[in-house]
């Protein structure tokens, strides 16, 4: 079947950090993957994609490329800031568009 | 600016209460689901629907029913609201093609006293 697992958080930067969110997945057929973000008090909101195998999605210094080899999807960003403080959710769409969702990464930056 | 609305941000009902939950979307998308998301637990599964008059069960359906009968409106019912449905309640749409993200509301933060 499907599914999404990604590391634990809550995870605390300093801001200027790198930032590293793990995502793998197990899953039938060839999906795509997504990453969401998800800021206090507020609802998911999709930061980025890729939908085939080498994919590289990219949205507001975000990064994640779509490993079929290592069946990975892992968020990067060179320089992380307060702003970014949010819970992160990595995501693959199967059959009929249905998601799975990861459990969430809550990241926190620090001044 | 496209949107999917939830029609309340906070509520807050007595148990036994039945209590509905609305969602609209203005995108003319096929697909609508609604989420529970708890902590440590990520985002569950409720209902979800990919026609009017259409709704499957997902992954935790027990204590909930929805109606969907027009496109653009996907409503929970929490038939008995208990204490362990306090959540926060998040609904989505999606249109029916493959490989397209969900649109999110802004959620509904619901307390059962």
């Amino acid at each position: 079947g499907n599914s999404v697992t990604q590391m634990e958080g809550p995870v605390t930067l300093s801001e200027e950090a790198f930032l590293t969110i793990n995502c793998t997945y197990t899953a039938t057929g060839y999906p795509s993957l997504f990453w969401y973000v998800q800021y206090p008090g507020e609802g998911l909101q999709l930061l980025l994609k890729a939908t085939k195998a080498d994919d590289k999605g990219s949205n507001k210094g975000f990064e994640a490329t779509y490993r079929k080899e290592t069946t990975s999807f892992h968020l990067e960003k060179g320089s992380v800031q307060v702003s970014d403080s949010a819970v992160y959710f990595c995501a693959l769409s199967g059959s009929f568009n249905q998601f799975y969702f990861g459990t969430g990464t809550s990241l926190t930056v620090i001044p | 600016d496209v949107k999917v609305t939830q029609s309340s941000r906070y509520l807050v009902k007595r148990t036994g209460e039945k209590v509905f939950l609305e969602c609209v979307q203005d995108m003319d998308h096929e697909n609508m689901f609604w989420y529970r998301q708890d902590p440590g637990l990520g985002l569950r599964l409720i209902y979800f629907s990919y026609d009017v008059k259409m709704k499957e069960k997902g992954d935790i359906p027990e204590g909930y029913s929805v109606s969907r009968e027009k496109k653009e409106r996907f409503s929970l019912i929490l038939e008995s609201a208990s204490t362990n449905q306090t959540s926060m309640y998040l609904c989505a749409s999606s249109p029916a093609r493959d490989n397209y993200g969900y649109t999110f509301g802004s959620g509904t933060r619901l307390t059962v006293v």
